[in-house]
C-alpha cells in the first residue's frame, strides 16, 4: 500500500535552515508529482510547492520563492525540502502528498516544524 | 493567486441534519475544486474531487455540487463521526490555494 513518511522536522532558530525528507513506497515513486503542504498550528492548510515526477517541473507559492527548495531521489524514493532563512511564521506541521492531477489522496502524517529562538 | 472563501468559519448541528458548507472562488476555477475533511492530529482526507466526483470509499452522504466561482459541500444526515474541519481547494492555477477551513461540531 501507498506510504509516504516525513521526516527531518524540529526546532530551529530563526534564520536557520532545515531539510525535511519523505521516504515513499508503495506505487512508482517517478510517476508521480509530488508535493509540501503546511499547516501552521490551528490554522488551515498552506500549499507549498509540487515537483514533477523527472523533476524537470518545479512550482512553489509565491511567499516562499528563494527561501525553499524542493528536490526529489528517484532512486532512492524520497522527496526534499531544503528550508532556508527560517521564520517563525515558517512553524508548521509539514506534509508531503501524492499528487492526481491536482488532488492530494496520498499524505505522510506529517512533521513538525518549530521556528523558535 | 486565486483567493478561497469558504463560509461558515464554523457549524453547529445535529446528528441527522443536513450540513451545507460554501466556498467562493476569487476567479473562475472551472470545476478544478476539492474537498478534504480534516480530523484533530491528522492528515486531510479526500473527499470530492472535480467539483463534484465522490472518492472512493467515501459515503454517499456527501456530495459536491457548483462550477466556475461558486461550489457547495453537503453532508446529508449528519453523522457523529463527520465532526472534523472541512477545506475546499482549488487546482485550476499553481499555486494551488485552500479556502480558510470550516470547523463542523455537534450540537
Amino acid at each position: 500500500q501507498v506510504q509516504l513518511v516525513e521526516s527531518g522536522g524540529g526546532l530551529v532558530k530563526p534564520g536557520g535552515s532545515l531539510r525535511l525528507s519523505c521516504a515513499a513506497s508503495g506505487f512508482t515513486f517517478s510517476d508521480y508529482y509530488m508535493s509540501w503542504i503546511r499547516q501552521a498550528p490551528g490554522k488551515g492548510l498552506e500549499w507549498v510547492s509540487y515537483i514533477s515526477g523527472s523533476g524537470s517541473i518545479i512550482y512553489y507559492a509565491d511567499s516562499l520563492k528563494g527561501r525553499f527548495t524542493i528536490s526529489r531521489d528517484n532512486a532512492k524514493n524520497s522527496l526534499y525540502l531544503q528550508m532556508n532563512s527560517l521564520r517563525a511564521e515558517d512553524t508548521a506541521v509539514y506534509y508531503c502528498a501524492r499528487e492526481r492531477s491536482g488532488s492530494y489522496y496520498y499524505w505522510g502524517q506529517g512533521t513538525l516544524v518549530t521556528v523558535s529562538s | 493567486d486565486i483567493q478561497m472563501t469558504q463560509s461558515p468559519s464554523s457549524l453547529s448541528a445535529s446528528v441527522g441534519d443536513r450540513v451545507t458548507i460554501t466556498c467562493q472562488a476569487s476567479q473562475d476555477t472551472s470545476n478544478y475544486l476539492n474537498w478534504y475533511q480534516q480530523k484533530p492530529g491528522k492528515a486531510p482526507k479526500l473527499l470530492i474531487y472535480d467539483g463534484s466526483n465522490l472518492e472512493t470509499g467515501v459515503p454517499s452522504r456527501f456530495s459536491g455540487s457548483g462550477s466556475g466561482t461558486d461550489f457547495t459541500l453537503t453532508i446529508n444526515s449528519l453523522q457523529p463521526e463527520d465532526i472534523a474541519t472541512y477545506y475546499c481547494q482549488q487546482y485550476d492555477n499553481l499555486p494551488y490555494t485552500f479556502g480558510q477551513g470550516t470547523k463542523l461540531e455537534i450540537k
